[in-house]
């Protein structure tokens, strides 16, 4: 049984390009909540996707969005990446209703 | 707004001995909380949660943490420690009403000597 996983692992941008991340939930989750890690920070909550809809969000700004697929797949996108935006990007799957997150690896994201 | 504080930025222990990692929680009512480790290059795994009941909680790895409601306190101990036991660990507490909403604090590392 596959847990959560993301790809890419580590990426490289640039100041104003926009970059995509990906998450596979763990089989079974229907719910898919996306942190950014920064260095030497715990992670902060960007938002979280349920039935292909945003539910919550953190305090986040709009150039984070996302989407969540019928498979129940997501993708952070980050548009107009700015230097501080270099953080490892986590995703957690969880069964709606159920207090409990199983985390990806993380893409690390660097922006130059 | 809530915040976690965890005080302990770094602690070393000798391998064998016991662990007491630090964390408060500021908010008004009392919030599902969590511990979390994460070693180097991998993401969070759950070492054990407090939704209610008795105060005293058991983890996997053979951790506890021990909830406070007088302190706002949910410090994780460890009596023996392990080479492996090496990570940083994370303080989490979610509002009951939102659901799977974390506030992390910033992290403890964890280093142990042998």
């Amino acid at each position: 049984d596959a847990g959560v996983t993301q790809s890419p692992t580590h990426l490289i941008k640039t100041r104003g390009q926009q970059v995509t991340l990906r998450c596979s939930p763990k089989s079974g989750h229907d719910t898919v909540s996306w942190y950014q890690q920064a260095l030497g920070q715990g992670p902060q909550f960007i938002f979280q996707y349920y039935e292909e809809e945003e539910r919550q969000r953190g305090n986040f700004p709009d150039r984070f969005s996302g989407h969540q697929y019928p498979n129940y797949s997501s993708e952070l996108n980050v548009n107009a990446l700015l230097l501080g935006d270099s953080a490892l990007y986590l995703c957690a799957s969880s069964l709606r209703g159920r207090e409990k997150l199983f985390f990806g690896s993380g893409t690390q994201l660097s922006v130059l | 707004a809530q915040s976690v504080t965890q005080p302990d930025i770094h602690i070393t222990v000798s391998e064998g001995a016991s662990l007491e990692l630090r964390c408060n929680y500021s908010y008004g009512a009392t919030p599902y909380l969590f511990w979390y480790v994460q070693s180097p290059g991998q993401g969070l795994q759950l070492l054990l949660k407090y939704f209610s009941g008795d105060t005293l909680v058991q983890g996997i790895k053979g951790f506890e943490a021990e909830f406070k409601r007088s302190q706002s306190s949910f410090n994780l101990r460890k009596p023996s420690v392990h080479w492996s036991d090496a990570a940083e660990y994370f303080c989490a507490v979610d509002r009951r009403e939102y659901g799977n909403k974390l506030v992390f604090g910033a992290g403890t590392i964890l280093r142990v000597k042998s």
